[in-house]
C-alpha cells in the first residue's frame, strides 16, 4: 500500500513561530503537494512540487515556503505563524501518468496558531 | 481558469435512500475527473475516477459518468449506507498537474 505520512495529528503554535511541517511518502512519487482545507472552502492548493528541489506556487503562497531535498520528502514552512494560518493541512503524493494518476494523501495535520 | 463546483452540504438521507451529489466543472482540453472520500480523522481517498468523455467511473456501488456536454460528473449511489456518512469532494485534473477540488459535501446517512 501506498503511505503518505504527516509528521503530527496535531500541532499548537504560537503567532510568529517558525513552523515544519513534514510529509514522506515511501512510493517514489515524482509530483507531492501541499493543501489547507478549511469548511466551505474545500482544498486549497499552497505549494506543489514536480520533483526534487522543483517547486511551483499554487493558489495560496503567501506566508508558506516549502523544500524538497529528498525524493520521498516535502516540507511545509509557515515562515511567521499567524491566526489566519489555523487549518488542517493535507500533503499528497502522485506518479503522473496519461491515464489521470491518482493522488494519495495523507491523515492531515491539524495546526491551531495561538 | 480550471474550476470545479459542487453542491453545498450537508446531505441529510436515511438508511437506503438514493444519493446523488451533483458536481460541475470548468475546463479547457480534455480532463480527468475524481471523486475522493474523506471520513471522519481521516485524509481524503479516492473513490473513483474517469479519464475521458463517456466513461463511466464506479467503486463500492457508488458511481459516476463523465458528460463532456454538460460539463458534469455526479455522484450517485442508490442505497446508501450509515458507512457512507463522510465528505465527499470532486476534482479535475489535466495535463500531468495540479488537481482542483470543489468545496466538498458532506454526507450524513442516518439509521
Amino acid at each position: 500500500d501506498v503511505k503518505v505520512t504527516q509528521s503530527s495529528r496535531y500541532l499548537v503554535k504560537r503567532t510568529g513561530e517558525k513552523v515544519f511541517l513534514e510529509c514522506v511518502q515511501d512510493m517514489d512519487h515524482e509530483n507531492m503537494f501541499w493543501y489547507r482545507q478549511d469548511p466551505g472552502l474545500g482544498l486549497r492548493l499552497i505549494y506543489f512540487s514536480y520533483d526534487v528541489k522543483m517547486k511551483e506556487k499554487g493558489d495560496i503562497p503567501e506566508g508558506y515556503s516549502v523544500s524538497r531535498e529528498k525524493k520521498e520528502r516535502f516540507s511545509l514552512i509557515l515562515e511567521s505563524a499567524s491566526t489566519n494560518q489555523t487549518s488542517m493541512y493535507l500533503c499528497a503524493s502522485r506518479t503522473p501518468d496519461r491515464d489521470g494518476t491518482e493522488a494519495f494523501f495523507g491523515q492531515g495535520t491539524r495546526l491551531t496558531v495561538v | 481558469g480550471d474550476s470545479v463546483t459542487q453542491m453545498e452540504g450537508p446531505v441529510t438521507l436515511s438508511e437506503e435512500a438514493c444519493l446523488t451529489i451533483n458536481c460541475t466543472y470548468t475546463a479547457t482540453g480534455y480532463p480527468s475527473l475524481f471523486w475522493y472520500v474523506q471520513y471522519p480523522g481521516e485524509g481524503l481517498q479516492l473513490l473513483l475516477k474517469a479519464t475521458k468523455a463517456d466513461d463511466k467511473g464506479s467503486n463500492k456501488g457508488f458511481e459516476a459518468t463523465y458528460r463532456k456536454e454538460t460539463t458534469s460528473f455526479h455522484l450517485e449511489k442508490g442505497s446508501v449506507q450509515v458507512s457512507d456518512s463522510a465528505v465527499y469532494f470532486c476534482a479535475l485534473e489535466k495535463n500531468f498537474n495540479k488537481f482542483y477540488f470543489g468545496s466538498g459535501t458532506k454526507l450524513n446517512v442516518k439509521p
